[in-house]
């Protein structure tokens, strides 16, 4: 079954510190792993996009990674501020199918405190 | 401002009645989805369409209805509602199978 997995749940950390929000897939086939980051009251928005040759994508101080062989991805975020604070959420999706193609996770709720 | 509307922002609705949710998109786009977000199930797939004159079932259509009569506009239609669909329904479009969804800012609909 094709399905996406995103650790932790939560996770609360101090503004400034790093943190690293895990996804692991079971999709097949694999064509491309999205992260999107959705504020409170918002639709989610797109922060970077992994395809199957890539191995770290960086937008400022997010920072992907991809590792197709374990099927897990990663997103790094440096010195967090404030604004940080949101749901991320992780989107597979399969290779060559239309409409059902994206699986999502459940996303990782982000709380950065002063 | 390119991008997607939907209204009503906000609603409040007797089980039964029937609602229709307005989503627009001045993108151009070919796709558009509706999904619902519940807390703990994360965002999950209602109908999608691919072009204008078609659409399709995604993993949770049952009580819902879509169409797509030009490449603007995608309402989802619940004909009789009840408290289970009392949720937050956001509407998406992407330019083709491999770009990334551009989400309306939801519909937060309640069911009593």
């Amino acid at each position: 079954k094709n399905q996406v997995e995103q650790s932790p749940q939560s996770l609360i950390i101090l503004e400034g510190k790093n943190c690293t929000l895990q996804c692991n897939y079971t999709v097949s086939p694999f064509s491309n792993l999205r992260w999107y980051k959705q504020d409170t009251g918002r639709g989610p928005v797109s922060l970077t996009i992994m395809t199957f040759s890539e191995n770290t994508k960086s937008n400022g101080r997010y920072t992907a990674t991809l590792d197709a062989d374990t099927k897990q991805s990663s997103l790094h975020i440096t010195a967090s501020q404030l604004s940080d604070s949101a749901s991320y959420i992780c989107v597979v999706r399969l290779f060559n199918q239309a409409g059902t193609a994206l699986i999502f996770g459940k996303g990782t709720t982000l709380s950065v405190s002063s | 401002i390119a991008g997607i509307t939907q209204a009503p922002t906000s609603q409040i609705l007797a089980a039964g009645r029937r609602m229709t949710l307005r989503c627009t998109q001045d993108m151009r786009h070919n796709a558009m989805y509706w999904y619902r977000q519940d807390l703990g199930l994360g965002l999950r797939l209602i109908h999608y369409s691919n072009t204008a004159g078609t659409t399709g079932k995604g993993e949770v259509p049952d009580g819902y209805s879509v169409s797509r009569a030009n490449t603007d506009d995608f309402p989802l239609t619940l004909a009789s509602a009840v408290p289970s669909q009392t949720s937050v329904y956001f509407c998406a479009s992407r330019p083709h199978q491999g770009g990334p969804l551009t989400f309306g800012a939801g519909s937060r609909l309640t069911v009593l």
